[in-house]
């Protein structure tokens, strides 16, 4: 099993600072690495897939980079929408996908 | 807009069976493939499986003895069956499109395992 780690477990934002997320994976993913948002009460929505490419609607300060094992969703500027939970999640491992724990993000 | 939809009950009772069904709507189920995915309360995600919509299946090796994805395409509908519950299957469940990237999810649903 390919097992995921994300950092920091919470960071304290205000808006228009910039974010910085990490994602360690425990081998290589190659570039097969997602990120989700996710609000409370909500079904995760996806960010970014094969590590830096953004998905259909979503803003470009959201931006992902990395390849491997170490992988980093950046948010150039905060907005007050952003304040949320971030998965990481690999799908290299096509017979057993995994999330990492996940990053808060609050004020 | 592709929307999908979970239905099926709430609470179902130790050692039965769950069983659940995703609706998609605004599209069709063919040449897609189709996922489950829960949430503990509070908790991380964790894959169930998938399905290709011509009935190919794919389960997480740790639920695989209890899961089943299957698929009714004159409905567009993607069913999950969890049997032997128990309270560490009470969760969120989502289905999603995808079977690496998951680009549309349904809300989800809550099923609470309790007696």
């Amino acid at each position: 099993e390919i097992v995921l780690t994300q950092s920091p477990a919470t960071l304290s934002g205000s808006p228009g600072e910039r974010a910085t997320l990490s994602c360690r994976a425990s081998q290589s993913v190659g570039s097969n690495l997602a990120w989700y948002q996710q609000k409370p009460g909500q079904a995760p929505r996806l960010l970014i897939s094969g590590a830096s490419n953004r998905a259909t609607g979503i803003p470009a300060r959201f931006s992902g980079s990395g390849s491997g094992t170490e992988f980093t969703l950046t948010i150039s500027s905060l907005q007050s929408e952003d304040f949320a939970v971030y998965f990481c999640q690999q799908y290299y491992n096509w017979l057993l996908f995994t999330f990492g724990p996940g990053t808060k993000v609050d004020i | 807009q592709v929307q999908l939809q979970e239905s099926g009950p709430g609470l179902v009772k130790p050692s039965e069976t769950l069983s659940l069904t995703c609706t998609v709507s605004g599209g069709s189920i063919g040449s897609y493939y189709w996922s489950w995915i829960r949430q503990p309360p509070g908790k991380g995600l964790q894959w169930i499986g998938y399905l290709y919509y011509g009935g190919s299946t794919n389960y997480n090796p740790s639920l695989k003895s209890r899961v089943t994805i299957s698929v009714d395409t004159s409905k567009n509908q993607v069913s999950l069956k969890l049997s032997s519950v128990t309270a560490a299957d009470t969760a969120v469940y989502y289905c999603a499109r995808g079977m690496g990237d998951f680009d549309h999810w349904g809300q989800g649903t809550l099923v609470t395992v309790s007696s």
